[in-house]
């Protein structure tokens, strides 16, 4: 069964850090790859996904990933985060032989401080 | 704009009621899913549908079961509630091709006593 982990927890930072969140995922197959991201009250949105081509994916609010076969890696970049980037950050993979179930990461919360 | 609605966002419930969580997608998506979400543990898939009437278990379906009687409606029933299924659950529907993205519903926090 496929498994997906995102390292850190909880990350702290302060406004216009850079941001790296990392996601591995353990199926070695032909894979489509998701951020998304829960605001405080809010409900969970895409951020971004890949499913082919380019491995270097642009989302919405100046996020990117990049996926990494070789790595099985799938991490999340922002270079210059806002306060309003305070959110929890979950990875998921869809892996072709479960058709269209998702696996999560256990989800990083961001704190981005003013 | 995709919609997927959930019947409550705040559920207070005794050990040993049903429960029925209701979710409705607007988007004619054949798929849909039921989720809970725990500090930590990410999403854990509980149940999910291809098609009216149709169904398969998740990750985690013991404790629950589920209903789909029509396209754009699906139901989760917790037919007798316990403490440990205190937590969010969050409701998804979704085309049918792989690349396809899952939308989430608000969530419903459901607390048992």
């Amino acid at each position: 069964a496929q498994s997906v982990s995102q390292h850190n927890h909880h990350v702290i930072l302060s406004e216009a850090a850079s941001l790296e969140l990392g996601c591995n995922y353990s199926y070695g197959g032909t894979v489509n790859l998701f951020w998304y991201v829960q605001y405080p009250g809010q409900h969970l949105q895409l951020l971004l996904k890949y499913f082919s081509g380019d491995p270097l994916v642009k989302g919405i609010k100046g996020f990117e990933a990049e996926f990494i076969k070789s790595k099985f890696s799938f991490n999340l970049r922002k270079p210059s985060v806002q306060w309003s980037d305070t959110a929890e950050y979950f990875c998921a993979v869809n892996d072709k032989a479960a058709g269209n179930k998702l696996t999560f990461g256990g989800g990083t919360r961001v704190l981005v401080k003013p | 704009d995709v919609k997927v609605t959930q019947s409550s966002r705040y559920l207070v419930k005794r050990t040993g009621e049903k429960v029925f969580l209701e979710c409705v997608q607007d988007m004619d998506h054949e798929n849909m899913f039921w989720y809970r979400q725990d500090p930590g543990l990410g999403l854990r898939l509980i149940y999910f549908s291809y098609d009216v009437k149709m169904k398969e278990k998740g990750d985690i379906p013991e404790g629950y079961s589920v209903s789909r009687e029509k396209k754009e409606r699906f139901s989760l029933i917790l037919e007798s509630a316990s403490t440990n299924q205190t937590s969010m659950y969050l409701c998804a529907s979704s085309g049918t091709r792989f690349s396809d993205t899952q939308y989430f519903g608000p969530g419903t926090r459901l607390t048992v006593l």
